[in-house]
């Protein structure tokens, strides 16, 4: 079955830019989602399609994909935007949703 | 707006049976597929069902396969998820989420809150 690979972890100070990766064979040629999750609540979308934004997320959210790494990016990272956040793509091989398994996104 | 109420979680002993259900409601809930994704707790998350927008089309993880059905009402507006067998590593929040698009590869842009489900003797 398709793996997605995230870092469990990754660490910005305020201001500067968050790079979340999400690594699988042939990403590029797949439609990657990101998904915003904060204690307690159920998860959000925040990039769709690779590099699209739903209406109400901030433009500080970015996305792309190429080869074998999907990338979310957050520049001028704020405290409110510390949250672990999914990758996700649909498997047409084996018709299954597949989940990344989480980074927690942590502002110093 | 888009609203997706899920209920029916609870306290089930290994082996016992539990059904889930979604109430969706701020959409034309025939047009859009239906997914169930659970969260053990701490864990990340796992997608557990697929079904279609006309319910035609289903399919699920290898973990739950035969012994989770998912199907819909769209007369009720409802997704629901009968979990049979149920064993300790089912404990999660279960969430139900609406996918976007006439595509499985959409994205899942509105969950709902989620119930939890506690597998224990």
């Amino acid at each position: 079955s398709y793996v997605l690979t995230q870092p469990p972890s990754v660490s910005v100070a305020p201001g500067k830019t968050a790079r979340i990766t999400c690594g699988g064979n042939n990403i590029g040629t797949k439609s990657v989602h990101w998904y915003q999750q904060k204690p307690g609540q159920a998860p959000v979308l925040v990039i769709y399609y690779d590099s699209d934004r739903p209406s109400g997320i901030p433009e500080r959210f970015s996305g792309s994909n190429s080869g074998n790494t999907a990338t979310l990016t957050i520049s001028r990272v704020e405290a409110g935007d510390e949250a672990d956040y999914y990758c996700q793509v649909w498997d047409s091989s084996s018709d299954h949703v597949v989940f990344g398994g989480g980074t927690k996104l942590t502002v110093l | 707006q888009v609203q997706l109420v899920e209920s029916g979680g609870g306290l089930v002993k290994p082996g016992g049976s539990l059904r889930l259900s979604c109430a969706a409601s701020g959409f034309t809930f025939s047009d859009y597929f239906m997914t169930w994704i659970r969260q053990a707790p701490g864990k990340g998350l796992e997608w557990v069902s697929y079904i279609s927008s006309t319910g035609n089309t289903i399919y699920y993880a290898d973990s739950v396969k035969g012994r989770f059905t998912v199907s819909r009402d769209s007369a009720k507006n409802s997704l629901y998820l009968q979990m049979n067998s149920l064993r300790a590593e089912d404990t999660a929040v279960f969430y139900c989420a609406r996918g976007q698009g006439g595509y499985s590869s959409s994205q899942l842009d509105s969950w709902g809150q989620g119930t939890l489900v506690i597998v224990s003797s």
